[in-house]
């Protein structure tokens, strides 16, 4: 165990569904991030949170929504998706995002398909 | 614009030797190297970091090397085992402004055979 714990591993939605993914850190880190990945290409950077508050957003589409209520939360609101938005959804954490040369701890993920 | 490569065909070896798994990078300048592995269906995990100013890292039966000139990095997982069959990641960080903002590469796989 990572610390990280991801729900609900497997998620099937349709187009016009609502959802949300959560992920919660017991390590007591003041970051966590959204990343993407999808088949045959490197892991992307969604969203970064600090101490509760959004620090990159790296162009990613509105019907994605982050939420982080407080340091050990986090959401991620999903919208209208399109079938290609299907990949692994992780989550990680680490102590500080702005202190370099640290560590992710991730989660093991939500496979996400979209139909 | 800024790229790195992992050997995107599988890498498959016998139990026993050693595994070495290549990073290579153009257009960045990292203040550091890591290393994951990512079993199937899991997130990755932390294995090694490396820093600019190190040549070589170990752990165990890992070892990292770091040549900012050839801008290249090294993983070797020495006497290997079926165990230790995944997808390795690196993940170079520092490059845009400091701070802990990692890029990934896509992984290779390795395959340990008995």
């Amino acid at each position: 165990e990572t610390g990280v714990t991801q729900t609900p591993r497997h998620l099937v939605m349709g187009m016009t569904n609502k959802k949300s993914l959560k992920c919660e850190q017991h390590l007591g880190h003041n970051a966590m991030y959204w990343y993407k990945q999808s088949a045959k290409k490197p892991l992307e950077l969604m969203f970064v949170y600090s101490l509760e508050e959004r620090v990159e957003n790296n162009s990613v589409p509105s019907r994605f929504s982050p939420e982080c209520p407080n340091s050990s939360h986090l959401f991620l609101h999903l919208h209208t998706l399109q079938p290609e938005d299907s990949a692994l959804y992780l989550c990680a954490s680490s102590q500080d995002p702005d202190r370099g040369f640290e560590k992710l701890f991730f989660g093991s993920g939500t496979q996400l398909s979209v139909l | 614009s800024q790229k790195i490569e992992q050997n995107s065909e599988a890498l498959n070896i016998q139990e026993g030797k050693t595994a070495t798994l290549t990073c290579n990078y153009t257009n960045y300048s990292p203040a550091y190297l890591q290393w994951y592995r990512q079993d199937p269906g899991r997130g990755p995990v932390f294995l090694l970091l490396i820093r600019e100013n190190e040549k070589e890292k170990r752990k165990e039966r890992l070892k990292v090397t770091f040549d900012t000139t050839l801008k290249q990095s090294l993983f070797h997982i020495t006497a290997s085992q079926p165990a230790d069959s995944a997808t390795y990641l690196c993940a170079l960080g520092g490059v845009t402004g400091g701070g802990n903002k990692l890029t990934f590469g896509t992984g290779t796989q390795l395959k340990v055979e008995l």
